[in-house]
């Protein structure tokens, strides 16, 4: 079974500029997730998704990170603009049902920005 | 020992030798409990999961051990082996809270 995949692996930017990374579920999956790790911490939940819908999305800092799940596939996370503290890695994860609190959540490898 | 910081609290461990990884949590409305491990450049993996109406449970070379009373859960590895050389993370949920919220980590370093 083919896990989570995720691009670009690592991204250098500066800031005040954009970028976009992109998620692969595994398929069948019904909910994503977006972590954000920052270096020496575990990951913070960002976003959550059952399908195409939002489920709790109240830690993003929503004045520049968007998420979207269009058809209840692909995600995409972006940042407009970066800022420095943005540098983190970025995870994205995936569970079968629609009940968080027990279903395993299986992680993808993460992109790595660098916000200069 | 633990260090300050950006740091992770490490664990050294002799190849063979039983690691012992510890946590404790906050919310005692925690009812689920999760240990992933995470290795460099990768994402977390699940290792092994706990319920709050459980105190003790075994998997394949790990055990977890649950004590509510003190908020404490350890993650026991026996027989270390070079490949546990990781950070360990614990993470746990709240009833009707979908929210996993993980914990520090904990560096293994295992040597040979």
């Amino acid at each position: 079974e083919a896990g989570v995949a995720q691009s670009p692996r690592y991204k250098i930017i500066e800031k005040r500029q954009s970028v976009a990374f992109w998620c692969n579920p595994i398929s069948g999956h019904a909910t994503l997730y977006w972590y954000q790790q920052i270096l020496g911490q575990g990951p913070k939940l960002l976003i959550q998704f059952q399908n195409n819908g939002v489920v709790d999305d109240s830690q993003l800092p929503k004045d520049r990170f968007s998420a979207e799940r269009l058809k209840g596939v692909d995600s995409t996370l972006k940042i407009q603009p970066a800022k420095l503290e943005d540098s983190a890695v970025y995870l994205c994860a995936s569970s079968l049902g629609l009940a968080a609190a027990t279903d395993t959540q299986y992680f993808g490898p993460g992109t790595r920005l660098t916000v200069l | 020992g633990e260090s300050v910081g950006l740091h992770l609290p490490t664990l050294s461990v002799q190849e063979g030798d039983n690691s012992i990884i510890n946590c404790a949590y906050s919310n005692s409305a925690s009812d689920y409990f999760i240990w992933y491990k995470q290795e460099s450049g990768k994402g977390p993996q699940f290792i092994i999961d706990i319920r709050s109406n459980m105190d003790k449970r075994q998997g394949q070379r790990v055990t977890v051990l649950l004590n509510k009373t003190v908020k404490h859960l350890s993650l026991q590895i026996a027989a270390t082996q070079p490949g546990d050389s990781a950070v360990y993370f614990c993470a746990e949920n709240s009833y009707g809270n979908n929210r996993l919220a993980f914990g520090k980590g904990n560096q293994v370093v295992v040597i040979p």
